[in-house]
């Protein structure tokens, strides 16, 4: 692989269901981020690692959690999906989180319906 | 609170020159960035500034004034393959990105 993939590409979710987004980067990048983009919004930062073993919230992170154990993979769990969860995830990752380029680089994206 | 402001839809002619400006309020700087974003698909970056000026990089050029919050990005002899939303995000005083909302660029023949 190159680059981050991401798994499922698209779901159906029936609400109260717990589910995981799987999000794997084989660039070494120090960090990356887990973002919602919803019509007429911009992306909205979800959670963000930046490195592996921390975490961070980031400006709407209710619902959801995350996990580091190691470089390449930082999973998105809802624990209990809601209607109001449903939204395209990108997950992102830069080589590091501070200043200087640092531009991030995106994932494909996982496309989620909670009915 | 922390704001990006940018059109919400543009419409430009193949060959011509539009520019897509962005305002931006946050808690902070640390660079301006641009990204490409095609329907259905993941954001690209194009241009990142952190000093006033422009950047020029092919046909795609971008400015910052961090004195007027404000920021444009220049595609010149437009293309159809242009016809994409162009994201400004700002870096805070945290390290985080700031998102606009994205403007939709229309390219017609």
């Amino acid at each position: 692989i190159a680059g981050i993939t991401q798994a499922p590409t698209s779901q159906i979710l029936a609400a109260g269901r717990r589910m995981t987004l799987r999000c794997t980067q084989d660039m070494r990048h120090n960090a990356m981020y887990w973002y919602r983009q919803d019509l007429g919004l911009g992306l909205r930062l979800i959670h963000y690692s930046n490195t592996a073993g921390t975490t961070g919230k980031g400006e709407v992170p209710d619902g959801y959690s995350v996990s580091r154990a190691n470089t390449d993979d930082f999973p998105l769990t809802l624990a209990s999906a809601v209607p109001s969860q449903t939204s395209v995830y990108f997950c992102a990752s830069s080589e590091g989180s501070g200043s200087g380029y640092n531009e991030q680089f995106f994932g494909p994206g996982t496309r989620l319906t909670v009915l | 609170g922390q704001n990006i402001d940018q059109p919400t839809e543009m419409t430009a002619t193949e060959g011509a020159i539009v520019q897509i400006n962005c305002t931006y309020q946050t808690s902070g700087f640390n660079g301006l960035f641009w990204y490409q974003q095609h329907a259905g698909e993941a954001p690209t970056f194009l241009s990142y500034n952190v000093l006033d000026g422009l950047e020029e990089k092919g046909r795609f050029s971008s400015f910052l004034s961090r004195s007027k919050g404000y920021s444009y990005l220049l595609l010149k002899e437009l293309q159809m393959k242009d016809s994409a939303s162009y994201l400004c995000a700002v870096r805070d005083s945290n390290y985080q990105l700031i998102w606009g909302a994205g403007t939709k660029l229309i390219i017609k023949p």
